[in-house]
């Protein structure tokens, strides 16, 4: 079945110190993925996305890296705020080409504490 | 700054009432998306749109949800007869649908709770 998968628990770590989130997900093949985040009561909003023939993309203190043979989407912050602490969703569209609809991961809440 | 915009934020409602949630997406956006978050289930989509044109509503139940793009500046989603299990924050988002850009905008969310 297709599955994509975050980490359930939420990830506490220390202002300064660098997250890590990974997003794996099971047949499907997507022509790119994407991230959001999401703070209590609102909406998710969108951060990156990466295409299938990208290993790596940043933006300011976010890297995401990609890795179709793994079917996995790493998810880093670097110097972590507590401004950080949210959920973040990576969503993938399901590989059928053009804009498509994108499926979602259930999340990884995170809580950068001072 | 150019925003999704959904009313009413909050709906609680008695089983078996109508209930229209209505989105006004950005403004140039050509692609419009409903989707239902649960604690359990995540975030699911429902249907969207191109163009004012009904894509794929293959997420919704089709007996008592319909959804509808009655011109580009308005999209609705109406749950009759409205159930418990109905309860969840329903977002709406809107994207170009061209080219390069895949990025989805969503609005705020409404909370609706089904007594």
């Amino acid at each position: 079945s297709q599955k994509i998968e975050q980490n359930s628990e939420a990830l506490n770590i220390q202002e300064g110190k660098t997250a890590t989130l990974t997003c794996n997900y099971t047949n499907y093949s997507p022509a790119y993925l994407q991230w959001y985040r999401q703070d209590p009561g609102r909406g998710p909003v969108f951060l990156l996305l990466i295409r299938e023939n990208e290993k790596e993309k940043r933006k300011e203190r976010l890297k995401v890296t990609f890795d179709t043979t793994l079917k996995q989407s790493l998810f880093h912050i670097t110097a972590s705020q507590p401004a950080d602490s949210a959920t973040y969703l990576c969503a993938l569209d399901p590989g059928t080409g053009g804009y498509n609809k994108l499926i979602f991961g259930a999340g990884t809440r995170l809580a950068v504490h001072p | 700054d150019a925003r999704v915009t959904q009313t009413p934020r909050h709906k609680v409602t008695e089983m078996g009432q109508e209930v229209t949630m209505r989105c006004q997406p950005i403004l140039g956006h050509n692609t419009v998306f409903w989707y239902r978050q649960t604690m359990m289930q995540g975030l699911e989509l429902l249907a969207y749109f191109r163009n004012r044109a009904p894509l794929d509503d293959s997420g919704m139940p089709k007996d008592r949800f319909s959804a509808e793009m009655p011109d580009a500046t308005l999209a609705t989603l109406k749950i009759q007869p409205s159930e418990p299990r109905d309860s969840a924050v329903y977002f709406c988002a809107s994207g170009w649908g061209t080219g390069n850009s895949h990025e989805q905008y969503f609005g705020p969310g409404t909370r609706l709770t089904v007594t």
